[in-house]
């Protein structure tokens, strides 16, 4: 159990430039997360995948976002046009299917995103 | 829909006194309810959580909380605090129990004072 990992720890962009993020989850994990975390509040629901497909994504998300996961296994989230309310930490998680009532999320450390 | 409050964002207590930090809910159907602690430059990792049954719930670290519906809170609590214990806890609910989609509190950061 490597843990999940985000590539890359900070990004700094200019407003109008597009940004990809990645997120390896732990291999064995069927379902992949992706929340966004602002200053002074908790993490916010993006997006999950199980497996390949994307079954659910927030309201709240803006068009310019896009989140992918070919295969299964990494995932990808680009913003485009980047404006400066995107700045956050964006957190990828993953789960294992069936484990039990609840499950558990395992997060990785995030992507810091800093749009001037 | 649903909904987390975490009553103090900041909470400093001395080493070896007791732990206590506030959540309180709002959902519309009988949910499932985390504590997840996040230490610095680390993920956020699950403390505890409730699902069903025991309404006492027992989590790493010496950590439990208990449910309690007719006050819709779930307070989390430790006996005694160590300096170890410094970081960010966040209270969580999901009403959606096909997967992990969850609403969190805003978090409140624990201080130990030596």
């Amino acid at each position: 159990d490597t843990g999940v990992s985000q590539d890359p720890r900070h990004k700094i962009t200019k407003r109008g430039q597009n940004v990809t993020f990645r997120c390896d989850p732990i291999s064995e994990h069927n379902r992949l997360y992706w929340y966004r975390q602002t200053l002074g509040q908790g993490p916010e629901f993006l997006t999950y995948f199980q497996n390949e497909a994307q079954l659910e994504k927030s309201r709240l998300l803006s068009d310019r976002f896009s989140a992918e996961r070919p295969k299964g296994s990494f995932s990808t989230l680009e913003i485009q046009r980047t404006e400066q309310g995107d700045s956050a930490m964006y957190l990828c998680a993953s789960s294992l299917l069936r484990q039990g009532p609840g499950g558990k999320l395992f997060f990785g450390s995030g992507t810091q995103l800093s749009v001037l | 829909a649903q909904s987390v409050t975490q009553l103090g964002s900041h909470v400093s207590v001395s080493e070896g006194a007791l732990v206590l930090l506030r959540c309180n809910y709002s959902s519309s159907v009988p949910p499932y309810l985390f504590w997840y602690v996040q230490y610095p430059n680390q993920g956020l990792q699950l403390l505890l959580k409730y699902t069903t049954g025991a309404t006492l719930v027992k989590g790493i670290n010496g950590f439990e909380a208990e449910f309690k519906k007719s006050e819709t809170s779930f307070h989390l609590t430790k006996p005694s605090a160590h300096m170890s214990d410094a970081a960010e806890y966040f209270c969580a609910v999901s009403e959606d129990f096909g997967n992990e989609k969850l609403t969190f509190g805003t978090g409140t950061r624990l201080t130990i004072i030596p």
